[in-house]
């Protein structure tokens, strides 16, 4: 069974910082999906970046970018010029190739202080 | 897209009651997922559906839990009876046929409160 660890349980930095979010995850698969999810106050859960395992570049998504490390398999959120709006839990997740079960982390809570 | 609807918002019970929660997925995602939320076991799938079919419900805690999909664009999950453990945010999600590749699309979630 796939495991997602997020060593981090609180982390939080001033407004306009770059934080970074760790994330490394146990398979022995070799094609899967890596997510990080933010879910703040309103508890709505809204996806921020996505990661092929087969693509060697790191996804970005404006602010939002990710350092994929598959033979170490370790997969990092980083969040450049954070805002107060980043203030939320950030949960990484796993997801193998034809298989549609998605495996949470347990979550960093994030605090972006003015 | 209103995406994915789930109701209540809220609800609180009593134990011993019956609770059902709603779901409505988004159009045309082939997969329906319910998870559930708490302080202790983080998010945990509970079961999934696709085309309304259960796949796996091996997360389901109990069989005082049961879902359902009579159709494609709605589904249940219902807990009966009801007991303080039960309480926790549950979410349904959904996703595209070829979901794996863009995760999932998840409700505002269902608080549930037994007392």
């Amino acid at each position: 069974a796939q495991t997602v660890t997020q060593s981090q349980p609180e982390m939080s930095v001033q407004e306009a910082e770059t934080v970074t979010l760790s994330c490394t995850y146990d398979t022995s698969e070799n094609n899967y999906y890596l997510f990080w999810y933010k879910q703040p106050p309103s508890r709505q859960m809204i996806l921020v970046i996505r990661q092929e395992a087969y693509k060697q570049q790191n996804a970005t998504e404006n602010r939002f970018s990710v350092n994929f490390q598959k033979a170490a398999k370790s997969f990092s959120l980083k969040i450049s010029d954070s805002q107060l709006g980043d203030t939320a839990m950030y949960f990484c997740a796993f997801l193998n190739f034809g298989n549609e079960k998605l495996t949470f982390g347990t979550g960093t809570r994030l605090t972006i202080i003015p | 897209d209103a995406g994915v609807i789930q109701s209540p918002r809220h609800e609180v019970t009593e134990m011993g009651q019956e609770v059902t929660l709603r779901c409505k997925p988004i159009s045309g995602h082939d997969y329906l997922f319910w998870y559930r939320q708490t302080m202790m076991r983080g998010l945990e799938l509970l079961i999934y559906f696709n085309n309304n079919v259960p796949i796996d419900d091996s997360g389901m805690p109990e069989d005082r839990f049961s879902a359902k999909m009579p159709n494609a664009s709605f589904s249940t999950l219902k807990i009966q009876p009801s007991e303080p453990r039960d309480s926790a945010v549950y979410f349904c999600a959904s996703s595209l046929p070829g979901g794996d590749r863009y995760g999932y699309t998840f409700g505002s979630g269902t608080r549930l409160t037994v007392v």
